[in-house]
């Protein structure tokens, strides 16, 4: 069975510009999560998509967004680009009822800004 | 609201030294608590989880007890290997699905 897939595997923006991160949650997992590791504030919760939907967002502004697509995957996009968003973006799938209790990961994708 | 601390790392340690390391939890209620392994250059992996007050995870050799009274959750190993050496990090689930993570405590197990 294939795990959660991000891409890119790495980016390089320029400060004030826009990325585009993807990924693709386990067969048959309906949410997907988005959380930022960042040097020295450890991992922080970003987004949640439950079928289609935003369910959650945690504490970042509004120029963190993102969506979920009629095939469970997702994208993230940040816009206005600022040198602190340089970060490991990961993306987590989880299932319904009881399993949705585990949360999968991805590799990361690693965001520099420039 | 939610919070998880760690024990502060890094730890170095022997191989087939015994190994705890730390959690311990801020939550209302009875949240889901997590242990996640970070290897060199990949994502998180779940290692273990327990439930409810008193469960026990356990994996690959790694346990950890649910423990209400003192709201904790440590990592413990009988025997540590090399390829053990990772980041570790303790986290908690309550409501709303999101988890929330402990700061990470890095483990590295000499030969």
């Amino acid at each position: 069975e294939a795990g959660v897939t991000q891409s890119p595997t790495h980016l390089i923006k320029t400060r004030g510009q826009q990325a585009t991160l993807r990924c693709s949650p386990i067969s048959g997992h309906t949410s997907v999560y988005w959380y930022q590791q960042a040097l020295g504030l450890g991992l922080q919760f970003l987004l949640w998509y439950d079928e289609g939907e935003e369910r959650n967002r945690g504490n970042f502004p509004p120029r963190f967004s993102g969506r979920q697509f009629p095939n469970y995957s997702s994208e993230l996009n940040v816009n206005a680009l600022e040198l602190e968003d340089s970060a490991l973006y990961l993306c987590a799938s989880s299932s319904v009822g009881q399993a949705a209790y585990e949360q999968y990961f991805g590799p990361g994708t690693r965001l520099t800004v420039t | 609201g939610n919070s998880v601390t760690q024990m502060e790392g890094p730890v170095t340690l022997s191989e087939e030294a015994f190994l705890t390391i730390n959690c311990t939890y801020t939550a209302t209620g009875y949240p889901s608590l997590f242990w996640y392994v970070q290897y060199p250059g990949e994502g998180l992996q779940l290692l273990l989880k327990a439930t409810k007050a008193d469960d026990k995870g356990s994996n690959k050799g790694f346990e950890a007890t649910y423990r209400k009274e003192t709201t904790s959750f440590h990592l413990e190993k009988g025997s540590v290997q090399v390829s053990d050496s990772a980041v570790y990090f303790c986290a908690l689930r309550k409501t709303a699905r999101q988890l929330t993570f402990g700061s990470g405590t890095q483990l590295t197990v000499l030969p």
